[in-house]
């Protein structure tokens, strides 16, 4: 079974703090996902890694930086956490692989961190 | 118009019936497409995944794809309460990423 842990279920922090999030899969997938999760936004990608140390902005990376020092874990961190970035937090990994001929990119979600930021 | 569009629902249906669940999409490339089950405060997990045209079946459940009219559904048959839950379709953008729909939220009544 594919494993992803995240660091912290709950979490609350004070505007302007810095804040790290990690994540941590044991299926020596490639591929690491970040995204957030909010009421009728749905989920949107903040940064993806596709290898150590190579990562690639996603759909809202502002105010977002990421960390892949170690195939397994991948560290979202919030230079300077604000207000408006008080949300669910879910981490995700993938193989990349093919399958007749179209990739193989099932994700896998860790349980998520719900941060709070006052 | 969003890459992926779900009806957000509430769709509620009695114990036993048979729940359908819709999606489209806009990018015609699109190789892939996947079906997540959401509790309430708790992260997706995956139901099952479709690739090429027609129904993929797995228990109760029944993935449907229609590249040339660019929707994918989802049936759950026999369904029970437990599956009440919100469901995410997602759909391969490229390299590796998917691109999430909103979720219905499924109401399966007693």
């Amino acid at each position: 079974d594919v494993k992803v842990t995240q660091s912290s279920r709950y979490l609350v922090k004070r505007t302007g703090e810095k804040v790290f999030l990690e994540c941590v899969q044991d299926m020596d997938h490639e591929n690491m996902f970040w995204y957030r999760q909010d009421p009728g936004l749905g989920l949107r990608l903040i940064y993806f890694s596709y290898d150590v140390k190579m990562k690639e902005k996603g759909d809202i990376p502002e105010g977002y930086s990421v960390s892949r020092e170690k195939k397994e874990r991948f560290s979202l961190i919030l230079e300077s956490a604000s207000t408006n970035q008080t949300s669910m937090y879910l981490c995700a990994s993938s193989h990349r692989g093919r399958l007749a001929g179209l990739y193989t990119d099932t994700q896998y979600f860790g349980p998520g961190t719900r941060l709070t930021v006052l | 118009q969003k890459e992926v569009e779900q009806n957000s629902g509430p769709l509620s249906v009695p114990e036993g019936a048979i729940a359908s669940l819709n999606c489209t999409y806009s990018d015609r490339g699109s190789q892939s497409f996947f079906w997540y089950r959401q509790y309430s405060g708790k992260s997706p997990e995956l139901i099952m995944f479709i690739y090429s045209n027609g129904d993929k079946e797995d228990g109760r459940f029944t993935a449907q794809l229609n590249k040339a009219s660019q929707y994918v559904s989802l049936l759950i048959r026999d369904s029970q309460p437990s599956d009440s839950a919100t469901y995410l379709c997602a759909v391969n953008r490229g390299f590796q990423k998917l691109v999430f729909g909103t979720g219905t939220r499924l109401l399966v009544s007693p």
